[in-house]
């Protein structure tokens, strides 16, 4: 069964600075993970993903990510982020010996003060 | 515009009645997938469709039944809803029904059961 923790509920930061959201899986196949965007009372916009590969991927508005296996983990990073960045991100996984269901982390509401 | 839309964007329905949530995708995708988001959980998978057939059901109960009239629409009716049913409602699309297709995300219902 896999799994996908994201052990920060809030993290918040000001404009400018960089972040890190943290995402970390279980699962010991072939994986797929992505990050998405919720903005409030909105729906899910897809980041990016990876698959196999570069482990670090670039994605939409700045954020780029680094799968690690190892680690199992797929943090999700920003240089320099934007009051327009606050909002709800969620990681997902889906494995090859599943579905194609997607699973999601519990989500980090990432706040950007001015 | 609009590459999946979902009607209707709020709904109000009564415990006991039964609802049809809308989904029709624009994007020439062969899957389509509902996944729901409440208060109390994080997003979780609920239907995969691949070519108009279920491939995937992870919901536990009969209530929720897809119904796949044309290849690019995936409705979800909802019968004898309880409180406990109050969520939004996500439909996604991906290109195939692969693992590692990217999904994309309409807007959602959000359903409340009074």
């Amino acid at each position: 069964t896999q799994t996908v923790s994201q052990s920060d509920a809030h993290v918040t930061v000001f404009e400018g600075d960089s972040v890190e959201l943290r995402c970390n899986y279980s699962y010991g196949g072939s994986i797929y993970l992505s990050w998405y965007i919720q903005h409030h009372g909105r729906g899910l916009q897809f980041l990016l993903k990876y698959y196999s590969g570069n482990p670090v991927v670039q994605g939409v508005n700045g954020f780029e990510a680094e799968f690690s296996k190892s680690d199992s983990s797929f943090h999700l990073r920003k240089a320099s982020v934007h009051w327009s960045d606050s909002a709800v991100y969620f990681c997902a996984v889906s494995a090859s010996s599943g579905s194609w269901q997607l699973i999601f982390g519990s989500g980090t509401q990432l706040t950007v003060m001015p | 515009d609009p590459k999946i839309i979902q009607k209707p964007k709020y709904l109000v329905a009564v415990t006991g009645s039964e609802k049809i949530l809308i989904c029709e995708q624009y994007l020439g995708h062969n899957a389509m997938y509902w996944y729901r988001q409440s208060a109390k959980k994080p997003l979780e998978f609920m239907f995969s469709y691949s070519y108009q057939k279920l491939m995937d059901n992870q919901t536990a109960s009969s209530r929720f039944q897809p119904q796949s009239s044309k290849k690019n629409h995936l409705d979800l009716q909802i019968t004898a809803l309880k409180p406990d049913d109050s969520a939004t409602y996500f439909c996604a699309s991906s290109q195939d029904g692969t693992f590692y297709a990217e999904q994309f995300f309409g807007p959602g219902t959000r359903l409340t059961v009074l």
